[in-house]
C-alpha cells in the first residue's frame, strides 16, 4: 500500500465552484508536506509546502491545510477556473529516507464550463 | 528562459536498444533527480545527485546509468530497454538536498518501448 493516498481519483465540477481534495499518509516521521499541480504533458508545479508544525498555507486560490495529528492534509480550491483542470499530487518528505519526497497518486481535476 | 529542461520529448525506441535522455538546469542548483511516473501516475525517486556526487539510488535495475558531467546537468542512459520501461521520466532540481527545499521538474521525456 502506497503511503500517500488521495481522494477522490477524480472529480468534476463546474467552473465557478471551490472542491476539496484529500490526502492521507502513513510516512513518520515527515518533514513538511507539499502539494503539486501537474498539467497534462508536464511537470508538477509546487503550489504550497507546510512543516510538520504548520496547519495551513494559502497560495492564490489555493489553501492546504495540514493535520499531523491525524496525517491528514487537504487543497481547497475555490472559485475554480477552467486552467485549475490538472492532476493534483501531494507529496510528503520523509525524514529518515534521505529526505526523499513520496508521492500519492494525484487527484484528476476536471473544470468545466 | 527554461529553468529545467529535458531532452528528448517523446522517444519511441525498440526493446533491446540503448537511448538516453539529458537533462539541464540554470538555476544554480546542486542538487539534481531523475524520477520515473508510471502508469498510475505515480512519481518515484530514481537517482538523485548533489554537487556531481550520488546520493539517492533507489531500487533500479543496472541497466539504468545516470550520469552529471558538471552540477547543472544530469543525463540518463538506459541500456537494453525492456517494455517495463515505457513511462514517463523527470528530471528535477533543488538549491540543496535538504528536505525543505524546493524542487522544479522538467517537462518529462515520454520513453515509449516497443
Amino acid at each position: 500500500k502506497n503511503q500517500v493516498e488521495q481522494s477522490p481519483q477524480s472529480l468534476i465540477i463546474l467552473e465557478g465552484k471551490n472542491c476539496t481534495l484529500q490526502c492521507n499518509y502513513t510516512v513518520s516521521p515527515f518533514s513538511n508536506l507539499r502539494w503539486y499541480k501537474q498539467d497534462t504533458g508536464r511537470g508538477p508545479v509546487s503550489l504550497t509546502i507546510m512543516t510538520f508544525s504548520e496547519n495551513t498555507k494559502s497560495n492564490g486560490r489555493y489553501t492546504a491545510t495540514l493535520d499531523a495529528d491525524t496525517k491528514q492534509s487537504s487543497l481547497h480550491i475555490t472559485a475554480s477556473q477552467l486552467s485549475d483542470s490538472a492532476s493534483y499530487i501531494c507529496v510528503v518528505t520523509q525524514v529518515n529516507a534521505g529526505n526523499m519526497l513520496t508521492f500519492g497518486g494525484g487527484t484528476r481535476l476536471m473544470v468545466k464550463p | 528562459d527554461t529553468a529545467v529542461s529535458q531532452t528528448p520529448k517523446y522517444l519511441v525506441t525498440q526493446m533491446g536498444n540503448d537511448k538516453s535522455i539529458k537533462c539541464e538546469q540554470n538555476l544554480g542548483h546542486d542538487t539534481m533527480y531523475w524520477y520515473k511516473q508510471d502508469s498510475k501516475k505515480f512519481l518515484k525517486i530514481m537517482f538523485s545527485y548533489n554537487n556531481k556526487e550520488l546520493i539517492i539510488n533507489e531500487t533500479v535495475p543496472n541497466r539504468f546509468s545516470p550520469k552529471s558531467p558538471d552540477k547543472a546537468h544530469l543525463n540518463l542512459h538506459i541500456n537494453s530497454l525492456e517494455l517495463g520501461d515505457s513511462a514517463v521520466y523527470f528530471c528535477a532540481s533543488s538549491q540543496s538536498p535538504q528536505g525543505f527545499y524546493e524542487q522544479y521538474f522538467g517537462p518529462g521525456t515520454r520513453l515509449t518501448v516497443t
